[in-house]
């Protein structure tokens, strides 16, 4: 897979507030772009994901957007609740077998 | 439905002690295979991938090899743990293709002594 830059690697919002996390990615002729999330002490679970025939996918509080020109694609968290408190990990484009990772971003849902 | 279980979920063991951590993927024909490793606090570190029986890629040299010795079966092991083997290791799965879901097991949190 491809190797993905995932910033910020700590995030802390307040109950309600948005939270933005991006990846930046280099191969041009990367095409799906995934999202997991990694509650403490848990496995990984996919979330959500993107294809890039569309710019923007999303489901309830969630959202990715991506930006093909610019080469990234960012995670979108509205109305931030407690149990949004995660690392969630962008997915490096993978190839047909290879699949890498960002390096995580902690988010932290202040009450 | 497909279904990945590791084992165990929890090991102390001594430096200087082998290792193996086995998961098996049941459901599911010809998955790719891989084996991460996560450090507290840290990512998810690729240690291996396969794609086929008997066929492994490692990505970091390090004193851990892995083996597929059947379809949906991949061992982790080591002949000697160092203390920096220490970690928490997981195991996916996903079917060919790239736009494909990983599906991780449970999970293996690893404490050398």
């Amino acid at each position: 897979g491809e190797n993905v830059e995932q910033h910020p690697s700590t995030l802390s919002v307040q109950e309600g507030d948005s939270a933005v996390i991006k990846c930046t990615y280099s191969d041009s002729a990367s095409n799906y772009f995934p999202w997991y999330k990694q509650e403490l002490g848990k496995r990984p679970q996919l979330i959500i994901d993107i294809r890039s025939n569309v710019g923007e996918k999303k489901d309830q509080r969630i959202a990715v957007t991506l930006n093909k020109t610019a080469k990234h694609f960012s995670l979108h968290i509205t109305e931030t609740q407690p149990e949004d408190s995660a690392v969630y990990f962008c997915a490096g484009p993978p190839s047909d077998y290879k699949l890498s990772f960002g390096a995580g971003t902690t988010v932290t849902v202040r009450a | 439905s497909q279904t990945i279980h590791q084992w165990p979920a929890t090991l102390v063991q001594p430096v200087g002690s082998p290792l193996s951590l086995e998961c098996t993927v049941e459901g599911t024909s010809n998955p790719n295979l891989y084996w991460y490793r996560q450090a507290a606090g840290r990512g998810l570190q690729l240690l291996f991938y396969s794609v086929g029986i008997g066929q492994i890629s490692s990505e970091v040299p390090q004193n851990l090899s892995a083996s597929r010795p059947q379809d949906r079966q991949f061992i982790l092991s080591s002949k000697k743990l160092l203390l920096s083997d220490s970690g928490f290791y997981l195991c996916a799965w996903r079917d060919r293709g790239k736009f494909t879901e990983a599906f991780f097991g449970q999970g293996t949190r690893l404490t050398v002594v």
